[in-house]
C-alpha cells in the first residue's frame, strides 16, 4: 500500500505570510493530488501532479512534484483567511492503475490569523 | 459548475440498524467511489465501480457492506447491521475515468451509531 507522510501536521500564520506543506511518499508516486477539506465537509480538489519535475498553480497556490517524485510540495503565497482549511495530499496506488483507489495523508491544518 | 451531491448530510442510527447512504455522481462519470473518514484520521478508500461492478474494494469493505448503482443517477453504499466503529464521515466521489484522473468528492453523510 501506499504511505503519504504530511508535514507540519498543523500550520498557524500571519495573513499575508509564504507557507509550504510537504507529502512524502513510501513509494514512487503516479498522479499526485491535492485536496483542500473544511473542518466537517468535503475535500475539493486543487490540483493534479504527474510528471517528475511538474509545477502547477492556481491563484495564489503553487503544487510540485519532485524529480525523483516521492515528495510534493504545496506553496501559498500571501496567505489569506479564505485558505484556512485542512490541506490534504492523496496518491494513485501505483503505476498505471485503472482502478482509482487513492490513499491520503493525515492533512496539515492551517489557521492563517489577520 | 456539477457537483457531486450526497444525502443525508447527517443520519443518526442505532447499532444494528440498516443504513443506506445516497450519492449522486457528476452526470458524465462513469467510475464511482465512496471512502470514509473517522473523526481525526486519515481519508480511507472503500470501495470503487464501474459498469455496475465493484472493481476494487478494501479490506475496511466486508459483507457488512455493498453498493449498488439502482438507477441512471444514484450511487448508493449500504451498511446492514452498523456498528459503533461504523460512525464516520462517509465520502461519495465519481471521475470520468479511473487510474490518474481527477476524483470530485461530495459534501459527505455523517454516520452516527449509537
Amino acid at each position: 500500500s501506499q504511505e503519504l507522510e504530511q508535514s507540519p501536521q498543523s500550520l498557524i500564520v500571519q495573513e499575508g505570510k509564504n507557507l509550504t506543506i510537504n507529502c512524502t511518499s513510501s513509494k514512487t508516486l503516479y498522479g499526485l493530488y491535492w485536496y483542500k477539506q473544511k473542518y466537517g465537509e468535503g475535500l475539493i480538489f486543487l490540483m493534479m501532479l504527474q510528471k517528475g519535475g511538474e509545477e502547477k498553480s492556481h491563484e495564489k497556490i503553487t503544487a510540485k512534484l519532485d524529480e525523483k517524485k516521492q515528495q510534493s510540495s504545496l506553496h501559498i503565497t500571501a496567505s489569506q483567511p479564505s485558505h484556512a482549511g485542512i490541506y490534504l495530499c492523496g496518491a494513485a496506488g501505483s503505476r498505471g492503475s485503472t482502478l482509482g483507489r487513492l490513499y491520503f495523508g493525515r492533512g496539515t491544518q492551517l489557521t492563517v490569523w489577520p | 459548475e456539477p457537483e457531486v451531491t450526497q444525502t443525508p448530510s447527517h443520519q443518526v442510527t442505532q447499532m444494528g440498524q440498516e443504513v443506506i447512504l445516497r450519492c449522486v455522481p457528476i452526470s458524465n462519470h462513469l467510475y464511482f467511489y465512496w471512502y470514509r473518514q473517522i473523526l481525526g484520521q486519515k481519508v480511507e478508500f472503500l470501495v470503487s465501480f464501474y459498469n455496475n461492478e465493484i472493481s476494487e474494494k478494501s479490506e475496511i469493505f466486508d459483507d457488512q457492506f455493498s453498493v449498488e448503482r439502482p438507477d441512471g443517477s444514484n450511487f448508493t453504499l449500504k451498511i446492514r447491521s452498523t456498528k459503533l466503529e461504523d460512525s464516520a464521515m462517509y465520502f461519495c466521489a465519481s471521475s470520468v475515468t479511473s487510474g490518474a484522473d481527477t476524483q470530485y468528492f461530495g459534501p459527505g453523510t455523517r454516520l452516527t451509531v449509537l
